[in-house]
């Protein structure tokens, strides 16, 4: 089975910050890779898939990258409306899904 | 606009059965793949069984097999995940969720989710 690591668990920043979340595979899985955001009390939403994809009507502001085994999605000017857990799944093998990271306001 | 409505979940003791429901509409719904994922209270997500557009193909987590059955009506529109001999570590929010066409495993659209707890 695939297992799937994100970094960091919690992260805190002010609005207007850069920052990114990291996903790391066990093994190879290509592109095959999506970002998730949940917020509480509420079912996920799919951001971005095979890794770089962004969803339609999802702001421009988020962005994925990477292949292989490593994984970043970066939101490039923090808002209040994101914060929320955000969770990276391999569709390569399975549907695993990494243990999540909750993006908090400062 | 695309919508799964959960249903079914609910209190039962360990070793119990349960039977959840999910009716979709606002897509066609014979033409993708639908899975059901759970997330068990304040943890993460974790994917439990799909099932191919015309039902022959199912596959599910190791931990489920042998106990939960995935199945489908696409005349109805409806998914359904018949849980047996449910354990402590069952309970969870379990969603239906519909995989992008001709996605593998990506999750395009949930639903809100629905209840089931363990306990005696």
């Amino acid at each position: 089975d695939i297992q799937m690591t994100q970094s960091p668990s919690t992260l805190s920043a002010f609005v207007g910050d850069r920052v990114s979340i990291t996903c790391r595979a066990s093994q190879y899985i290509s592109s095959s890779l999506a970002w998730y955001q949940q917020k509480p009390g509420k079912a996920p939403q799919l951001l971005i898939s095979e890794a770089t994809s962004l969803e339609s009507g999802v702001p421009s502001r988020f962005s994925g990258s990477g292949s292989g085994t490593e994984f970043t999605l970066t939101i490039s000017s923090l808002q209040p409306d994101d914060s929320a857990t955000y969770y990276c799944q391999q569709h390569y093998s399975g549907g695993s899904f990494g243990g999540g990271t909750k993006v908090e306001i400062k | 606009e695309v919508q799964l409505v959960e249903s079914g979940g609910g209190l039962v003791q360990p070793g119990g059965s349960l039977r959840l429901s999910c009716e979709a509409s606002g897509f066609t719904f014979s033409s993708h793949w639908m899975s059901w994922v759970r997330q068990a209270p304040g943890k993460g997500l974790e994917w439990v069984a799909n099932i191919k557009q015309d039902g022959t193909m199912e596959n599910y987590v190791d931990s489920v097999k042998g106990r939960f059955t995935i199945s489908r009506d696409n005349a109805k529109k409806s998914l359904s995940l018949q849980m047996n001999s449910l354990r402590a570590e069952d309970a969870a929010v379990y969603y239906c969720v519909r995989e992008g066409l001709g996605s593998g495993r990506i999750l395009d659209r949930w639903g809100q989710g629905t209840l089931v707890t363990v306990s005696s």
